[in-house]
Formats: C-alpha cells, structure tokens, sequence
C-alpha cells in the first residue's frame, strides 16, 4: 500500500530563521507528483509547493523549496526567512497511482512560529 | 478570482436527520472531491467525481452519498448522521493534464465544519 509518514508532528522556529519539515513516502510509481500543502487554523487549504517526480530540479516557490531525494522516497519542505503567517499545519500528499488524482495525506506537523 | 466555494461554513444537525452540504466551482474543472477531517487528522478522501463518473472509496460507509447534477456542482448527502461523522468536510477540485496521468494540483474550498448533536 502507498503511503506518506510525516514524523514530526510538531515543529517550532523562530521568527526569520529557517526549518525544515521531513516527509517520505512509499510509492512502485516512477512518474508522480507530490505535495505540500498548509492549513492555518480555522483556514483552508492552500497549495504550499509541488514536485514531478521525473524533474532533477528541487521546486522552488519563494520562501519555500524541497529536497527531493526520489531514490530514497523522501521529499522535505523548507521554509527560510520564517514569518509568522507560516504557522500553520502542513500536509505532505501524494496522490495514488491507481485512482485519478486521489491525494494520500501525510498525518501532518504542525508548526508554530515564535516572534 | 476563481474559487471552490462551499456552503454552509458551519452546518448543525441532530443525530439521524438527513444533512446535504454543497460544494461550488468557478474554476471549470472535472473533478470534484470530497474529503472527511476529523479534528487534528489527516484529510480522508470519501469519493471524486471526474466529469460525471463517480468513484466511491472502498471505506466510505453507505451512510455517505454524493451528486454532481453538473460542472460546477457537487453534494454531500449524509443519510442519518451519527456522533462520529462531526468533522470537517472539504471539497476540492482538480484538472488532469490528460486522462490516466497521475494527479494534478488539488484545489480546496475553505470546509464545512459539521457538528453532530
């Protein structure tokens, strides 16, 4: 069965400093995508970043990149210049092979950011 | 702006009565999801629609229905809700780059939170 482990369940950094949240996954797919998507509190879902599987390059949005390591099946989200409207619960996803855009959620780690 | 719009924000019901929640979509896309988040849990997919071909998840219990009359609309039809289905319900839209490629973006609208009494 795929599935996505995110093992930090919560995280904390400091105001402009940087953090990085872990997530790995288990797929037989050689062509994907995956996903870190951020939910603040009592807000929706937001797509943070994305990765194809097949790109060399590490995605890069801002603030925000991975690191994609696609042999060993892991995919961490960071975040630089920490701000603290990043405080929020971030998801990693990756969506399942066998059904068409079916995303299989990571259990979450929720970040806290101090001032 | 484009955007996946669901109706109500908050939705009360008592134990058994039959609830509908509704999910909109200006963005045109075939698929529309619905997704079961209990409090402080991952989103659980309940079942999507592409286009009108409707795919119910294998652990979605019955007690769960949906309908797409068309593009831009989607329900969730709880039959008779218990204590365990209060959570967070979201709907989410995406579009395939072409049929049979691995999923696209997911794009959320901002839930549905249900309380069961």
């Amino acid at each position: 069965a795929q599935t996505v482990t995110q093992s930090q369940p919560e995280m904390s950094v400091q105001e402009a400093e940087t953090v990085t949240l872990s997530c790995t996954y288990d797929t037989s797919e050689s062509d994907y995508y995956l996903f870190w998507y951020k939910q603040p509190p009592s807000r929706q879902m937001i797509l943070v970043i994305r990765q194809e599987a097949y790109k060399q390059q590490n995605a890069t949005e801002n603030r925000f990149s991975v690191n994609f390591q696609k042999a060993a099946k892991s995919f961490s989200l960071k975040i630089s210049d920490s701000q603290l409207g990043d405080a929020a619960m971030y998801f990693c996803a990756y969506p399942n092979g066998g059904s068409q855009g079916n995303l299989i959620f990571g259990k979450g780690t929720k970040l806290s950011v101090k001032p | 702006d484009a955007m996946v719009i669901q109706n109500p924000r908050y939705q009360v019901t008592q134990f058994g009565k039959p609830v509908t929640l509704s999910c909109s979509q200006t963005l045109n896309h075939n698929v529309m999801y619905w997704y079961q988040q209990k409090s402080s849990q991952a989103p659980k997919l309940l079942f999507h629609y592409y286009d009108k071909d409707f795919n119910n998840e294998a652990d979605t219990p019955d007690n769960f229905q949906s309908r797409r009359p068309n593009t831009s609309f989607c329900f969730l039809d709880i039959r008779s809700p218990g204590l365990g289905d209060a959570a967070m319900y979201l709907c989410a839209t995406s579009t395939p780059l072409e049929e049979g490629a691995p999923g696209e973006t997911q794009y959320f609208g901002p839930g549905t939170r249900l309380l069961v009494l």
